[in-house]
């Protein structure tokens, strides 16, 4: 167990609608980030957040935003989707001082 | 924008084989990162490897950092089956988050 929890684990919605992804950090952790895993593109880097406040972007489309709570949870959500969206999405948190990440068991998006 | 190659792609041999995984990249990284990764699960991280040339040692599995900080690569000796999964190197030293290689599918079979 990694420390860092994601809800839910699996989710099943139709194209156009919007869905929200929700994560925990490891307890003490700042950073969070967001990657989407499919099957073609592999595990890609989409934000981070730290602290609550943005930190830096990788491959996020516009539809897709996100936020980090005072709390340290953070919500990925994603609107208008399309069946290209369905994948895995998974977060990971980071301790401060240190490079690795720890992953959540992530939240498996079907899109029909 | 920095890639990760990683191979073999996919991997099968048989319980009791040696095999060596590679990630390979053009650019430098500060870190990097292996993971396992089990269908349907998170990946879970086996190490970080940050020096130029640093080993380090996991029970049957010996990571190497390569002197340049540009490659990596995975040795599992006398395979089991429990060792089955998606390896995945991850590369740190960006603006962003870990650069991930694609992966290597190992299958050991009995």
């Amino acid at each position: 167990d990694s420390g860092v929890t994601q809800t839910p684990k699996h989710l099943i919605t139709a194209t156009g609608q919007r869905v929200t992804l929700r994560c925990s950090p490891r307890s003490g952790d700042l950073s969070v980030y967001w990657y989407q895993q499919s099957l073609d593109q592999g595990l890609q880097f989409l934000i981070q957040y730290y602290n609550g406040e943005e930190r830096a972007k990788g491959n996020i489309l516009e539809r897709f935003s996100a936020q980090q709570f005072p709390d340290l949870h953070s919500e990925l959500n994603l609107s208008s989707l399309e069946l290209g969206d369905s994948a895995l999405y998974f977060c990971a948190s980071r301790a401060g001082g240190s490079e690795t990440q720890y992953f959540g068991p992530g939240t498996r998006l079907l899109v029909l | 924008t920095q890639l990760l190659e990683q191979s073999p792609q996919f991997l099968s041999i048989q319980e009791g084989e040696n095999l060596t995984v590679y990630c390979n990249s053009s650019s430098v990284f500060s870190s990097l990162q292996w993971y396992r990764q089990e269908p349907g699960e998170g990946p879970v991280l086996l190490v970080t490897v940050v020096t130029g040339g640093e080993v380090k040692k996991l029970k049957r599995l010996t990571f190497q950092f390569g002197d340049a900080r540009k490659d990596s690569s995975l040795h599992i000796t006398a395979a089991q089956p429990g060792d089955t999964g998606l390896y995945l190197c991850a590369g740190a030293g960006g603006a962003d988050g870990l650069t991930f290689g694609k992966g290597t599918h190992l299958i050991i079979q009995p």
